[in-house]
């Protein structure tokens, strides 16, 4: 079956943009999760869904970053007056329930370069 | 909070020889552990969890995992490696009794298989 689905694969936009990154999950599942993987770190938590409610936003950085899953299935992760320091890959995840110890199944991420 | 330590950014190793790959983990609470994997344009990928029972976890691809609380450690080992293994591996956590499943990465290590 198909996976998690990302578009697009590459967004290159202007310092000041507005940019919009896209997220199709697994059919069924429940649980959504947005994290941002810099150069040479590891994937950094950034939002958790559950459902169509943000269940743990904590990880958002600062008010720029706002994201969004209307219907319970695909979700958007919108940045606004993007900085340079906001380029990395924007990886996405899918689980079929929340909860303790589920495997998170991964998207292959949005590269964003702010120039 | 919790935290992933995996010290060496880089192993490399020649094809057929075993290798370990260290992760060790910091928290004021229980925690659950895994082990994914990222291989080149492809999305993360679990490789193994922990989350009870027998310390020693065995997952795909012949990996295998031993968990060791009193060194608050999680070393991935292979008894004999192949190309195909090169990739980058990540050490994560998440509470255990916590309800969003929240990974916490650490920075991942580069396994790189010689002929």
């Amino acid at each position: 079956g198909a996976g998690v689905s990302q578009t697009p694969s590459n967004k290159v936009t202007e310092k000041g943009k507005y940019v919009e990154l896209r997220c199709d999950p697994i059919s069924g599942h429940t649980a959504l999760y947005w994290y941002r993987q810099s150069l040479g770190q590891g994937p950094e938590f950034l939002i958790y869904f559950q459902g169509t409610g943000a269940a743990d936003d904590s990880g958002l950085p600062n008010d720029r970053f706002f994201a969004v899953r209307p219907e319970g299935s695909v979700s958007t992760l919108k940045i606004q007056r993007t900085e340079r320091g906001d380029s990395a890959v924007y990886l996405c995840a899918s689980s079929p329930l929340g909860g303790e110890g589920k495997e998170l199944f991964f998207g292959s991420g949005t590269q964003l370069s702010v120039l | 909070a919790q935290s992933v330590t995996q010290l060496d950014s880089q192993v490399p190793v020649f094809e057929e020889a075993p290798v370990e790959l260290r992760c060790n983990y910091s928290s004021s609470v229980s925690v659950y552990l895994f082990w994914y994997v990222q291989y080149p344009n492809q999305g993360l990928q679990l490789l193994l969890k922990y989350l009870s029972g027998s310390t020693l976890v065995k997952g795909i691809n012949g990996f295998e995992a031993e968990f060791n609380k009193s060194q608050t450690s999680f070393h991935l080992r292979k008894p004999s490696v192949h190309i195909s293994d090169t990739a980058e591996y990540f050490c994560a956590v998440s509470d255990y009794g916590g309800a969003t499943n929240k990974l916490i990465f650490g920075t991942g290590t580069l396994l790189a298989v010689q002929p």
